[in-house]
């Protein structure tokens, strides 16, 4: 099983309506994980941390379900310019580099 | 504001010339990082390092070198670039060793080596 995994997308979705992406991890250790969001063409940005109690900010919900393994992205209201990839990050089963990012979710939102 | 510049936001080089790609971040951050991305294989480490001097290997090192002389300045090094070197090469710097993961990024250099 791979570090961090992602379905790929795309998420195509009116604006308006509510999204959710998962991604799985396989280090059952893992305590800390985050979602960034990156922009065509543009760098990857922290969007929010996802701890065991979870996240709100705003239209958006991040969630971890440790007996399942995986963490959740939940976007209500979605507008225009949510559309973006975002990318699962989370901590590695093994070796002395931190982070493994997921390949991401490409999300597009439509008028 | 965190600020992480990378020193061309483009870059053509012939297969065989050495690369340089410059980073510097200006919030003081300990730890500074090199990413490659590329369509279908995502994020993937090149090099880090949590101090001045220091350096250790990501995912991916073969064909690269770092040098870290100074604390906001991480530079990527393509010894004799290659065609398979063409890539988004991203730079980003984060808080200390405790809080490795809020990754500020750089805006990326897009390499084309021909």
């Amino acid at each position: 099983r791979k570090e961090v995994e992602q379905d790929p997308g795309p998420f195509n979705v009116p604006e308006g309506a509510t999204v959710a992406f998962n991604c799985t991890y396989s280090n059952s250790a893992s305590q800390s994980f985050f979602w960034y969001r990156q922009d065509c063409r543009k760098e990857p940005k922290l969007l929010m941390s996802v701890y065991s109690s979870g996240n709100e900010d705003g239209r958006f919900t991040a969630q971890l379900n440790r007996a399942s393994q995986y963490i959740s992205l939940l976007i209500r209201d979605s507008k225009l310019s949510d559309s973006a990839t975002y990318l699962c990050v989370g901590l590695r089963n093994s070796g002395n580099t931190p982070l493994v990012f997921g390949k991401g979710t490409r999300l597009s939102v439509i008028a | 504001d965190v600020k992480v510049t990378q020193s061309s936001r483009y870059l053509v080089k012939r297969t065989g010339e050495k690369v340089f790609l410059e980073c510097v971040q200006d919030m003081d951050h300990e730890n500074m990082f090199w990413y490659r991305q590329d369509p279908g294989l995502g994020l993937r480490l090149i090099y880090f390092s949590y101090d001045v001097k220091m350096k250790e290997k990501g995912d991916i090192p073969e064909g690269y070198s770092v040098s870290r002389e100074k604390k906001e300045r991480f530079s990527l090094i393509l010894e004799s670039a290659s065609t398979n070197q063409t890539s988004m090469y991203l730079c980003a710097s984060s808080p200390p060793r405790r809080s490795p993961y809020e990754q500020y990024f750089g805006p990326g250099t897009r390499l084309t080596v021909t």
